[in-house]
């Protein structure tokens, strides 16, 4: 069965510090990671997929098959960066029914 | 373009009632997901729809049921509403089998008493 940990439920950090949220996961398959965030009076959104290797807002996030994580990484964070950040796993890419962390609310310290 | 919408906003029902949920797709997408998310936890997937069928279910029970209309909106049916059905119920659509992703609506938040 696929599991989806985020070890951090609380994590603050100052302005301009480095921040990573982390992720780890179980699933014996060849899953799609995700990293979805939620600001303040926001809908659920998505940050970024693996698949994408792309950079949005200065995140990224690599996935280690062999450490089964996906951490996100921002080398430095910004106020705008407060929100909840959830990690979620495909069990195959374009499955589109997601398996959620239990969130990480990221808040940035002026 | 539209982003997916969902109604009520807010509901609260007594325990053994029956609520129905309802959520219209971004424009352009066929296929439905719904999650309920409990206070202080990540969503939970509870079923998929694709053209007007069901395609995959999580750990919910029968008494989780839905329907999709051939504009692609859908609906969430709770039988006999429990306690621990109080949650915030999410609609996301997408394209499936593509590179698009879900696009979530902002919740219907159901409180039973």
């Amino acid at each position: 069965a696929q599991r989806v940990t985020q070890p951090e439920k609380l994590l603050s950090v100052f302005k301009g510090a480095p921040v990573e949220l982390k992720c780890n996961y179980s699933y014996s398959g060849s899953p799609e990671l995700f990293w979805y965030v939620q600001y303040s009076r926001q809908r659920l959104q998505l940050l970024l997929r693996h698949i994408s290797r792309e950079s949005i807002k200065g995140f990224t996030a690599d996935l280690n098959k062999g450490e089964t994580s996906f951490h996100l990484k921002k080398p430095f964070a910004q106020e705008e960066d407060s929100a909840m950040y959830y990690c979620a796993l495909s069990q195959e890419p374009g499955a589109n029914n997601l398996f959620f962390g239990t969130g990480t609310r990221l808040t940035v310290i002026p | 373009e539209t982003g997916v919408t969902q109604s009520p906003t807010h509901l609260i029902k007594t325990r053994g009632q029956q609520v129905t949920l309802r959520c219209s797709s971004q424009s352009g997408h066929n296929t439905v997901s719904w999650y309920q998310q409990a206070l202080g936890q990540g969503p939970q997937f509870i079923f998929q729809y694709y053209r007007e069928e069901e395609n995959g279910r999580g750990n919910f029970p029968p008494r989780f049921s839905g329907l999709q209309f051939p504009n692609y909106s859908s609906e969430l049916n709770v039988n006999a509403l429990e306690l621990d059905d109080s949650a915030l119920y999410l609609c996301a659509s997408s394209v499936p089998q593509g590179i698009d992703t879900q696009y979530f609506g902002p919740g219907t938040r159901l409180t039973v008493l």
